[in-house]
């Protein structure tokens, strides 16, 4: 069964430095969308991207976060300059044409010290 | 998107059926009812969606009202990897892309 996945599973980074984060999406699919979860948090909706623009972004999706699709197959979220609250887990998902279901990778535990 | 009402936590023994509440009573016509869990700290797992009728596939089956103010998912037979935060959204087919998750309900299947 085809399945959302991300790289690294955990990055440690120090205050300040810029950090990317990797997902490869379901092959077939057009939408996608990171999401990010504070420990003992909720989810938390951050960008969706289709057709090569952002199509939504919240409010925590400053100037500090982009996102790439570079090569057709990855999908990456840019942290400029973190910070320590940038601490969390980060969620990828996708879907496809039609469907509203959305398909979520294993996350990346990104730690900011 | 309405807003859900779950309760936030809810035991089950294994091999019984775990029954999971939500409350939209503002949901409006054209939403739909999603449910979504998560084991641990995994990624979000999707489980099933419904507009008005009752719906069923290899994971649980999704039950809504007749006036669809509310709704209850069903895992026929629950085992202990069904422990995990189940997550009841409610929003429109075509609405914007974002998914809003609430508290949930934590679901614990005991031995």
């Amino acid at each position: 069964e085809p399945e959302v996945t991300q790289t690294p599973s955990h990055q440690v980074t120090q205050m300040g430095q810029e950090v990317i984060l990797r997902c490869v999406p379901i092959s077939n699919h057009l939408y996608f969308y990171w999401y990010r979860q504070i420990l003992g948090q909720k989810v938390e909706f951050l960008v969706s991207f289709y057709n090569n623009e952002i199509s939504e972004k919240s409010e925590i999706f400053d100037d500090q976060f982009s996102v790439e699709r570079p090569d057709g197959s990855n999908f990456t979220l840019k942290i400029r300059s973190t910070k320590l609250e940038d601490s969390a887990m980060y969620f990828c998902a996708s879907r496809g044409q039609g469907v509203i279901e959305q398909y979520f990778g294993p996350g990346t535990r990104l730690t900011v010290t | 998107d309405a807003k859900t009402t779950q309760p936030p936590s809810m035991d089950c023994a294994e091999g019984r059926a775990a029954n999971l509440p939500c409350n939209h009573s503002t949901i409006s016509g054209n939403e739909y009812v999603y449910w979504y869990r998560q084991i641990h700290s995994q990624g979000p797992q999707y489980i099933i969606h419904g507009l008005k009728n009752n719906e069923t596939n290899e994971m649980a089956s999704l039950i809504i009202t007749e006036d669809r103010k509310s709704s209850t998912l069903i895992l026929p037979h629950a085992t202990l990897r069904d422990t995990a935060v189940y997550y009841c959204i409610v929003r429109a087919y075509n609405a914007g892309n974002m998914l809003t998750f609430g508290g949930g309900t934590r679901l614990m299947v005991k031995p």
